[in-house]
């Protein structure tokens, strides 16, 4: 079985505190993603990356960044945290567009 | 740009019953593929079902089953026989290969309660 490990169930932390978010995968794949998921707003991407030290903007990357020093792992940065990035986050990676996405468990994070 | 909308925020069924869960989508693309994700309390997102535009034929998984409309660009899916272990928020998903992005598109789910 495919395997994708997020670092973190649960977060809390401050306005203003630097976030990592940490991603996982046990295969060497390319393509990875983040999304955020919102009530009623279904899941949104972030950044997604397809090889180490490559990124692009999803459709909302306002606030966030990334890192992919490694293939298997895909680090999501939040660089100042606010009220308005409390969310659930989910990583993702895809071998190839003929396959799924194969999520994390998602890291719920609350900025307080 | 691609859209994909999930009309139905939240659904019942009784348990054994069969139940159908909307998705439509807007493309100006040929070559696409569709997909159902299940998201259960535990958060862990898991694919229910595929389907290739290209094929004509609706993909079956057990007691689950689409009806692909690519004219109409509609991809509902229908789950017979609901157990309690179907309630779930369900997402619908649009992934194309000429976007060149390999991202997905999702809808904003439906939420499935079961009753028992």
């Amino acid at each position: 079985d495919v395997k994708v490990t997020q670092s973190s169930r649960y977060l809390v932390k401050r306005t203003g505190e630097k976030v990592f978010l940490e991603c996982v995968q046990d295969m060497d794949h390319e393509n990875m993603f983040w999304y955020r998921q919102d009530p009623g707003l279904g899941l949104r991407l972030i950044y997604f990356s397809y090889d180490v030290k490559m990124k692009e903007k999803g459709d909302i990357p306002e606030g966030y960044s990334v890192s992919r020093e490694k293939k298997e792992r895909f680090s999501l940065i939040l660089e100042s945290a606010s009220t308005n990035q409390t969310s659930m986050y989910l990583c993702a990676f895809s071998p190839d567009l003929n396959t799924e996405a194969f999520f994390g468990q998602g890291t719920r994070l609350t900025v307080v | 740009a691609q859209t994909v909308t999930q009309s139905q925020p939240e659904m019942s069924v009784q348990e054994a019953e069969t139940v159908t869960l909307s998705c439509t989508y807007d493309t100006s693309e040929s070559d696409y593929y569709l997909f159902w994700y299940k998201q259960p309390p535990s958060r862990q997102m898991i694919l229910v079902i595929r389907q290739e535009a290209y094929k004509q034929q609706n993909a079956t998984e057990n007691r689950f089953s689409v009806n692909f409309q690519k004219a109409a660009k509609s991809f509902s899916l229908k789950i017979s026989d609901s157990q309690l272990g179907d309630a779930a928020m369900y997402f619908c998903a649009y992934r194309s290969p000429t976007s060149g992005t390999y991202k997905y598109i999702f809808g904003t789910g439906t939420r499935l309660k079961v009753l028992a």
